[in-house]
């Protein structure tokens, strides 16, 4: 069964602080990894996009790595800050398919305290 | 900028009411858009696609006499919940991919919260 889980559900840390989100997978065929940002009430927004090959990817303070063999991925944030408070949404993309093709995670809710 | 812009972005209404949301792509014409539905503490899950010119592909277990999708211009999608009942309040949001192939990033509009009472 396609499944994408994320760990941890929840979490609280302090302005300033670094975190590290979990991501496993076992969709398949794999086609690419994604990281999207979700607001309360706002749409999902991209962070990173990574491919098999990709091992790593960077966008300002967040950084994504991926263990194809392993089906991991995680989301690491850098020196947190109030507006990083959010859900954190990992998604894998099934080769094959449609764009749309898209397994999403619960995601992981971030509150980032003063 | 934005490259989606959903409307509205809340509705409540009464059981039985037919409720229309807007997807509209901004400054580009998108073949396909893609609706999703997000329950609380859930993931988004896709309902359909929807395609320009022709009937929207639904997912197992969407009704697509309930969940009516019409995407006549390239530029704006609509889907409209058919007497809506309790169950059906959630989140819904639309999505684009603004360039073919693998691998491109996917925008979403804002959300539309529907709530049934």
């Amino acid at each position: 069964k396609n499944q994408v889980e994320q760990s941890p559900q929840s979490l609280i840390i302090l302005e300033g602080k670094n975190c590290t989100l979990q991501c496993n997978y076992t969709v398949s065929p794999f086609s690419n990894l994604r990281w999207y940002k979700q607001d309360t009430g706002r749409g999902p927004v991209s962070l990173t996009i990574m491919t098999f090959s990709e091992n790593t990817k960077s966008n300002g303070r967040y950084t994504a790595t991926l263990d194809a063999d392993t089906k991991q991925s995680s989301l690491h944030i850098t020196a947190s800050q109030l507006s990083d408070s959010a859900s954190y949404i990992c998604v894998v993309s099934r080769g094959g398919g449609s764009q749309g093709n898209l397994i999403f995670g619960k995601g992981t809710k971030l509150s980032v305290k003063p | 900028g934005a490259v989606v812009s959903q409307h509205p972005s809340w509705v409540i209404c009464k059981s039985g009411t037919s409720v229309k949301i807007e997807c509209r792509s901004l400054d580009f014409q998108a073949t396909t858009m893609f609706w999703y539905r997000q329950f609380p503490k859930q993931s988004l899950m896709l309902m359909a696609t929807s395609n320009e010119g022709s009937k929207a592909t639904y997912e197992q277990g969407v009704e697509k006499d309930k969940f009516l999708i019409n995407h006549a211009s390239l530029t704006l999608s609509t889907l409209t919940v058919t007497s809506a009942h309790p169950e059906d309040s959630s989140f819904y949001i639309c999505s684009v991919f603004t360039r073919t192939g693998k691998n491109q990033p996917q925008h979403f509009g804002d959300g539309t919260r529907l709530s049934i009472l």
